[in-house]
Parts: C-alpha cells; sequence; structure tokens
C-alpha cells in the first residue's frame, strides 16, 4: 500500500519569508497524483496545488510551488512572500490515476507565519 | 464551480443515540463520495467509499453496521453513527468526486462536521 511521510510536525516562518514543506512517498505504480492540501482553522480542506506524476514540470500556483523529484519519491512544497492566511495544517497526498481512487494523506505540518 | 456542503456542521448528541451526517454535491452529480474521520491534531484516514446506488466499501477496521453509509442520488451521501459513543466523537470530512465536466476523478472536500457525543 501506498505511504506519504511528512517529517516537520511544526514549522514557523517569518512573514514574507520562504518555507519549504517535505513530503515523501511510496508506491510501486507508476501513475499517480500527488497533491498540498490546507487545513486552516476552519478545517475546511483546501486543495493548494496538484501534480501528476508523468509531468516532468514542477507545478506552480502564484505563491506556491513544488519540487517534484519522482525518482527520489519526494514532493516538497515551497511557499514564498509567507503571508499570515498561510497560518494552517498542511497535508501532502497521494492518489493513483484512473478512476476513482482514495486519497492518501500524509500526517500533516502545522505552519506558524510570524508576523 | 465543485462545491460540497455538509449538514450539520456541528452535532451533539447522547450516547446510544444515532445520529445523521449529509453530504451534498451543491452543482455537480457525484457519481462516488468518500467519507473521512479526523482526530484533533490528526490526519484524515478514510472510512469509506460510496457508489450512488450501490453498497460502500468500507476500510478495514471499520464496522459497517455502526457507521451505515447511504448514497441514494448523485448528489447525496449519508453517514448514520448508529448507537453513538463518546470514542465515535471526532471530526467527519466528506469529499464528491466526478466524471463528467470537471477534473475527472477530482476529490472536492465538504466542510466537515464535528460529533460530539456526551
Amino acid at each position: 500500500a501506498q505511504t506519504v511521510t511528512q517529517s516537520q510536525p511544526e514549522m514557523s516562518v517569518q512573514e514574507a519569508e520562504t518555507v519549504t514543506l517535505s513530503c515523501t512517498y511510496d508506491t510501486s505504480e507508476n501513475n499517480y497524483y500527488l497533491f498540498w492540501y490546507k487545513q486552516p482553522p476552519s478545517r475546511q480542506m483546501i486543495l493548494v496545488i496538484r501534480q501528476e506524476a508523468y509531468k516532468q514540470q514542477n507545478a506552480t500556483e502564484n505563491r506556491f510551488s513544488v519540487n517534484f523529484q519522482k525518482a527520489a519519491k519526494s514532493f516538497s512544497l515551497k511557499i514564498s512572500d509567507s503571508q499570515l492566511g498561510d497560518t494552517a495544517m498542511y497535508f501532502c497526498a497521494f492518489r493513483f490515476s484512473g478512476g476513482y481512487q482514495k486519497v492518501t494523506f500524509g500526517t500533516g505540518t502545522k505552519l506558524q507565519v510570524i508576523p | 464551480g465543485a462545491v460540497v456542503s455538509q449538514h450539520p456542521s456541528w452535532v451533539i448528541c447522547k450516547s446510544g443515540t444515532s445520529v445523521k451526517i449529509e453530504c451534498r454535491s451543491l452543482d455537480f452529480q457525484a457519481t462516488t463520495m468518500f467519507w473521512y474521520r479526523q482526530f484533533p491534531k490528526q490526519s484524515l484516514m478514510l472510512m469509506a467509499t460510496s457508489n450512488e446506488g450501490s453498497k460502500a466499501t468500507y476500510e478495514q477496521g471499520v464496522e459497517k453496521d455502526k457507521f451505515l453509509i447511504n448514497h441514494a442520488s448523485l448528489t447525496l451521501s449519508t453517514l448514520t453513527v448508529t448507537s453513538a459513543h463518546p470514542e465515535d466523537s471526532s471530526f467527519y470530512i466528506c469529499s464528491a468526486s466526478s466524471l463528467a465536466g470537471l477534473r475527472s476523478y477530482e476529490q472536492y472536500f465538504g466542510p466537515g462536521t464535528r460529533l460530539t457525543v456526551t
């Protein structure tokens, strides 16, 4: 079964600085998606960024970008120009492609942006 | 687009009673819905997958007689916690997925339901 590991339970960053959240995963399959979800105090899960495994180009969404290393099974999230609203739990997640597949979540990283 | 709602957002019930949680896809038809459970400061754990018009598929270790899931229409799935006990207190999140129109098979999450059993 696939696993997703986030080794940083908590992190903090100064406002306007850059922070990188780490994620590794394990799978023997070749076709899958990787995600970063944000869960603010409201607990609504918000999709931050999505990466298709077959794409070599790293996904970017405004201040958010990923470093996808398929061979190393690594999928880190970089947040640039951190804002107070970025304070939240961040979950790395994995889903096989093809049909309705469940999402497997990592244990999460609690990010605190300090003013 | 791709809005998923849950009702209620917070429910308190007495031990031994049953409580129903609704998950609705508001602007798309959801062929498949997923139910997750999240304990405080922990990750989301999948409980079951439900497909419209068929029986739900439960993950290992989830009691199907305790957590009844019904997916009667393409826009509504319900989770009923039967004979609730304090250990069932948790945050329950649903997600909905569709083949057509949106990103195929993408999951869109509801805002969650906090269940407190006293």
